[in-house]
């Protein structure tokens, strides 16, 4: 059963950084893409960024383009997104996905 | 391109069949899929490539279209079905959502 699972969330000031990660199981980690998708109640569901399974090739929505940064470790199964320059508009529930699985997600909260 | 799935909401009865469309503002080939989210979890992916069901997924669902428009039909609607649906393109990036529908119960 392939499973996903998202941490590093929290409470974080404007203009800070977090780092989220994604843990895989249950899947050959190193021949997937990855994304990460966020969801607010006002905006939905928004695709933020991809990466292809060598890591090679990134994708950004230009909303985080600049101030988000995405990774892989394919050795460790774990894809990363470094967040920083955080604005209030960041808040949203983070999901990674892979090949049509998704994480629970992990909360950001972006306030002073 | 933008996605814009209509309706936004819809209510219906148990056993009637529901369609919700998908309309991309340019063309997107097949690459559209289909997901499913309830209440406080992550969504599901019910279809793929346009009409390709996921493993798992009911065959009470399906999808059809291809270019710029596309539905996602429910047939025998059940009350498990009761969740938000959301399409979302990926021909290229952004992979862009649509807004997504609500579907209840009468």
């Amino acid at each position: 059963e392939v499973q996903l699972v998202e941490s590093g969330g929290g409470l974080v000031q404007p203009g800070g950084s977090l780092t989220l990660s994604c843990a895989a199981s249950g899947l050959t980690f190193n021949i997937f893409e990855m994304s990460w998708v966020r969801q607010t109640p006002g905006r939905g569901l928004e695709w933020i960024s991809y990466i292809s399974a060598s890591g090679a090739i990134k994708f950004y929505d230009d909303s985080v383009k600049g101030r988000f940064t995405i990774s892989r470790d394919n050795a460790k199964k774990s894809l990363f997104l470094h967040m920083s320059s955080l604005r209030p508009e960041d808040t949203a529930v983070y999901f990674c996905l892979s090949a049509g699985n998704w994480g629970p997600g992990t909360q950001v909260i972006v306030s002073s | 391109t933008q996605m814009t799935q209509s309706p936004s909401s819809l209510s219906a009865s148990v056993r009637d069949t529901v369609t919700i469309s998908c309309r991309a503002s340019q063309g997107i080939n097949k690459y559209l899929a289909w997901y499913q989210q309830k209440p406080g979890k992550a969504p599901r992916l019910l279809i793929y490539d346009s009409s390709n069901l996921q493993s798992g997924v009911s065959s009470r669902f399906s999808g059809r279209g291809s270019g710029t428009d596309f539905t996602l039909t429910i047939a025998d609607l059940q009350p498990e079905d009761v969740a938000t649906y959301y399409c979302q393109k990926y021909d290229s990036a952004p992979w862009t959502f649509g807004q997504g529908t609500k579907v209840e119960i009468k």
